[in-house]
């Protein structure tokens, strides 16, 4: 079985600052990896994922990821944080070969302070 | 393009009455579907998923129930409602290895 857990229920840094959302995952193989983000009230949103190649993924709002093989990890990045990045986080796995199920993480709530 | 749509937005409802949330998917064919529950506080809680009409599988035992009676369109229902089941319920579909999530419905047991 796989599962997802994301480091930190709540995080909280300066306008500017470094955001770094950790998340490990464990699973028999490399899943694939989401990171979706979701603002009040609303559906979850995309922000970035990793299936092959490049383990590096940069997603929408200036937001990126690492996949970590070694470190089951796939921690999310945000060089300058914006007050509008202010949101729930959620990563999340899916198993490469059947994919018709997605675990999630039980998010982490970001603020961003000015 | 794909788009997936849930109703009603918002609801109360009172302890012990019935429950039926909508959710269609327009854009697509023969798409997998899930049924998630955020509570407050908490993470996403998967409840169901279908990969087809009338094929439906529960993840967690409890007075829920969902169906599948067309290609598109996905349904939660209970007979009689907790305080516990208040939340927030995503439907989502799935193409492939990616999910896609709709707008959600509050639910509040009262």
């Amino acid at each position: 079985a796989q599962s997802v857990t994301q480091l930190g229920s709540h995080v909280s840094v300066s306008e500017g600052a470094l955001v770094l959302l950790r998340c490990n995952y464990s699973s028999s193989v490399p899943p694939y990896l989401f990171w979706y983000v979701q603002y009040p009230n609303q559906g979850l949103q995309l922000l970035l994922k990793y299936t092959t190649g490049a383990t590096l993924v940069k997603g929408i709002n200036g937001f990126e990821a690492e996949f970590k093989k070694s470190e089951t990890s796939f921690h999310l990045t945000k060089p300058s944080a914006h007050m509008s990045d202010a949101a729930e986080y959620f990563c999340a796995v899916s198993d490469r070969y059947t994919g018709n199920q997605f675990y999630f993480g039980t998010g982490t709530s970001l603020t961003v302070i000015p | 393009s794909q788009t997936i749509h849930q109703w009603p937005a918002t609801l109360v409802q009172p302890v012990g009455s019935p429950l039926s949330l909508e959710c269609t998917v327009e854009g697509t064919s023969n798409p997998n579907l899930y049924w998630y529950r955020q509570a407050a506080g908490r993470g996403l809680q998967l409840l169901f998923y279908s990969v087809g009409i009338g094929q439906i599988s529960s993840e967690v035992p409890q007075n829920l129930s969902a169906s599948r009676p067309q290609d598109r369109q996905f349904i939660l229902s209970s007979k009689k409602l907790l305080l516990s089941d208040s939340g927030f319920y995503l439907c989502a579909w799935s193409p492939d290895y990616l999910v896609f999530f709709g707008p959600g419905t509050r639910l509040t047991v009262l």
